[in-house]
């Protein structure tokens, strides 16, 4: 089945620093990847769609400039928390779909971000 | 927008009994409804998925069932076991947005031994 990577799976730091997380789908071209918040038992929320070879597509209220995203490859999209405060600690969930429409979208394992 | 709602967002039953989970859609265009599995700290993984061009999924003990009249689709567990113990996540996707998932709110499931 398709398998989609993410790292680091943890990370813990001080406030300030910018994090960078990424997502790589394994064995199979992802031309669109997402990147999803969850906060401690509430569902994903979606917050940005990576379309390979172009700009991300952002939800409302999340800052384009706070998280950064570059998916500059079929198979690897980054996501930067930039800056990060404490409010910024969460689970951030990446997803790739398969470059055909149809089919369904697989999660990474996940990154625990905490800021202290 | 689609808007996708999930009850209960809790469930407790007895190891061997059923459990059922609902899910209601508000867009008519959404044709596409997977089901995800989440286990505490680790990633949702598809457990089963129903397009709209048929009414019932069915896989070993689980099971979907849509009604597109009445925009809502169901995940039916039977003969649970505690490793059914999980977060589940409906979602709905429409058919002029491939991109967009729309998730439910989740159930806790708990299958008490």
């Amino acid at each position: 089945g398709a398998v989609v990577s993410q790292h680091p799976s943890r990370v813990i730091c001080k406030s300030g620093t910018s994090v960078k997380i990424e997502c790589r789908s394994l064995d199979f071209q992802a031309t669109t990847m997402f990147w999803y918040r969850q906060f401690p038992k509430q569902s994903l929320m979606l917050m940005a769609t990576s379309n390979e070879g172009s700009k991300a597509t952002y939800e409302q209220g999340v800052e384009k400039d706070k998280f950064l995203i570059n998916h500059a490859s079929l198979t690897l999209s980054t996501l930067t928390v930039t800056s990060a405060h404490p409010e910024d600690s969460s689970f951030y969930i990446c997803s790739a779909r398969h470059q055909f429409s149809n089919q369904p979208q697989h999660f990474g394992d996940g990154t625990r971000l905490s800021i202290l | 927008g689609e808007n996708v709602e999930q009850h209960p967002s809790t469930l407790s039953v007895q190891e061997g009994d059923s459990a059922v989970i609902k899910c209601t859609y508000s867009d008519s265009a959404s044709n596409y409804f997977p089901w995800y599995k989440q286990e505490l700290g680790k990633r949702p993984q598809l457990i089963i998925d129903i397009r709209s061009n048929v009414g019932e999924k069915k896989d070993q003990r689980i099971a979907v069932t849509l009604n597109k009249t009445a925009k809502h689709f169901s995940l039916h567990i039977t003969e649970t076991q505690p490793e059914d113990s999980a977060v589940y996540f409906c979602a709905a996707r429409t058919s002029y947005n491939f991109n967009k998932f729309y998730f439910g709110s989740g159930t806790k499931l708990n299958v008490k031994p």
